[in-house]
């Protein structure tokens, strides 16, 4: 089991918008940052959020992510074939001393 | 432009060891973080450790204490990772990340902000 926990799985139609939650603790999301990475088929994670809602250049503005408490989400708007692929939540824990993931969530465009 | 180039695949049988390269380029080495992260077929991301290539220290994950082993070489700017007594569920894809601006376990921030292409590692008698 992660220490993140996300959903296994989101879709969405084509231009629609779909949400994907990421739950954690005080130990990590509830007083570290959260970052987002994206992982397309065949290709290396990508960082699309960090310090929870922060765009790296080259990220579109259809990304979008938040947090309350322990829990996290991101947010995809306008949805393409192209966003089609895996998403990680991510997180420092303080606790166990290291950098915890969740258990990725697979988007599919319907 | 910034970029970490991995080593190739490797096969190797239970209980050899297998290390790993990521070269690092158009930045300061020294002045970032590398770690290790891996994913199983099916699986999800899955950390290994930290190291900072200014001093050497390192910080691993629990689970791979006494079996992972990561080091640099800072005049070719590259970081290795080691990982002993190898098992069929080591079998992965390993990924060297750099963190980004202001990253500190010490922190609120710390993201991997540049990513390896991945070294697939085979276990299997």
């Amino acid at each position: 089991q992660s220490v993140l926990t996300q959903p296994p799985s989101a879709s969405g139609a084509p231009g629609q918008r779909v949400t994907i939650s990421c739950s954690g603790s005080s130990s990590n999301i509830g007083t570290k940052t959260v970052h987002w990475y994206q992982r397309l088929p065949g290709t290396a994670p990508k960082l699309l959020i960090y310090n929870d809602n922060q765009r790296p250049s080259g990220v579109p503005d259809r990304f979008s992510g938040s947090k309350s408490g322990t829990s996290a989400s991101l947010a995809i708007s306008g949805l393409q074939s192209d966003v089609e692929g895996d998403y990680y939540c991510a997180a420092w824990d303080a606790s166990l001393n290291g950098l915890v993931f969740g258990g990725g969530t697979k988007l599919t465009v319907l | 432009q910034e970029q970490l180039v991995q080593s190739g695949a490797e096969v190797k049988k239970p209980g050899a060891s297998v290390k790993v390269s990521c070269e690092a380029s158009g930045y300061r080495f020294v002045n970032y973080d590398i770690n290790w992260v891996r994913q199983a077929t099916g699986q999800g991301l899955e950390w290994l450790g930290t190291m900072n290539p200014n001093t050497g220290n390192t910080r691993y994950a629990a689970k791979f204490q006494g079996r992972v082993t990561m080091s640099r070489d800072t005049s070719r700017s590259i970081a290795y990772l080691e990982l002993s007594s190898l098992k069929s569920e080591d079998t992965a894809v390993y990924f060297c990340a750099k963190v980004g601006d202001g990253s500190s376990p010490l922190s609120y921030l710390y993201y991997l902000d540049l990513w390896g292409q991945g070294s697939l590692v085979s276990v299997s008698s």
